[in-house]
């Protein structure tokens, strides 16, 4: 099983709102990612959790906050967005960090909307 | 990261082979070759990766130049659920890129009836 799964598929929030987005896996990786995409553009990563620490943060603005309460799970806090953030996030999750060797498996990605 | 370079677009027939080139000339000796797609609107598909040797999974083969400067994705029967961005990605092990996939522009295939 390869699956890696988030919820909601599609999120609408305004610019004052609170939102979250949740990814899980189950398949016993360490490493997990967050990614943006916007329209019409590759992705483009955000930030990196090994083993539950904060590996890599890509200068993202802290109106993005991740989190990962367990190995199992990662979220990512949503909080006075602006028009401009509207994109796809993308989760993804691999054995290990560091080690090249081992793939990425991407979920399907929440659609996300600020208006 | 080494840099990658990929045509914008192809076509091909379906049943047909495709195969999608990809130069990576500053590639270094720990540094592997990626490929995912990804379909409109979803999340990326892993679809293979390598080091030196060429590789074959159920989906594709992947041809790496001896010098490693160059790959070719190889879609032995291409369908229409091929069509698809296809990105080819250099990863390394180390540095401050540890762990990231750095995606192009990549390759967008159009398989046609």
């Amino acid at each position: 099983d390869t699956e890696v799964t988030q919820t909601p598929k599609h999120l609408v929030m305004g610019m004052t709102n609170k939102k979250s987005l949740k990814c899980e896996q189950h398949m016993g990786h360490r490493a997990m990612y967050w990614y943006k995409q916007k329209a019409k553009k590759p992705p483009e990563l955000m930030f990196v959790y090994s083993y539950e620490k904060l590996s890599i943060n890509e200068s993202v603005p802290s109106r993005f906050s991740p989190e990962c309460p367990n190995s199992s799970l990662l979220n990512l806090h949503l909080h006075a967005l602006q028009p401009e953030d509207s994109a796809l996030y993308l989760c993804a999750s691999s054995q290990h960090q560091g080690n090249p060797s081992y793939e990425q498996y991407f979920g399907p990605g929440t659609r996300l909307t600020v208006t | 990261d080494a840099k990658t370079t990929q045509p914008p677009s192809m076509d091909c027939a379906e049943g047909r082979a495709a195969n999608l080139p990809c130069n990576h000339s500053t590639i270094s000796g720990n540094e592997y070759v990626y490929w995912y797609r990804q379909i409109h609107s979803q999340g990326p598909q892993y679809i293979i990766h390598g080091l030196k040797n060429n590789e074959t999974n159920e989906m594709a083969s992947l041809i790496i130049t001896e010098d490693r400067k160059s790959s070719t994705l190889i879609l032995p029967h291409a369908t229409l659920r091929d069509t698809a961005v296809y990105y080819c990605i250099v990863r390394t092990s180390g540095g401050t890129s540890y762990g990231k996939l750095t995606f192009g522009q990549g390759t967008f295939l159009t398989v046609h009836p």
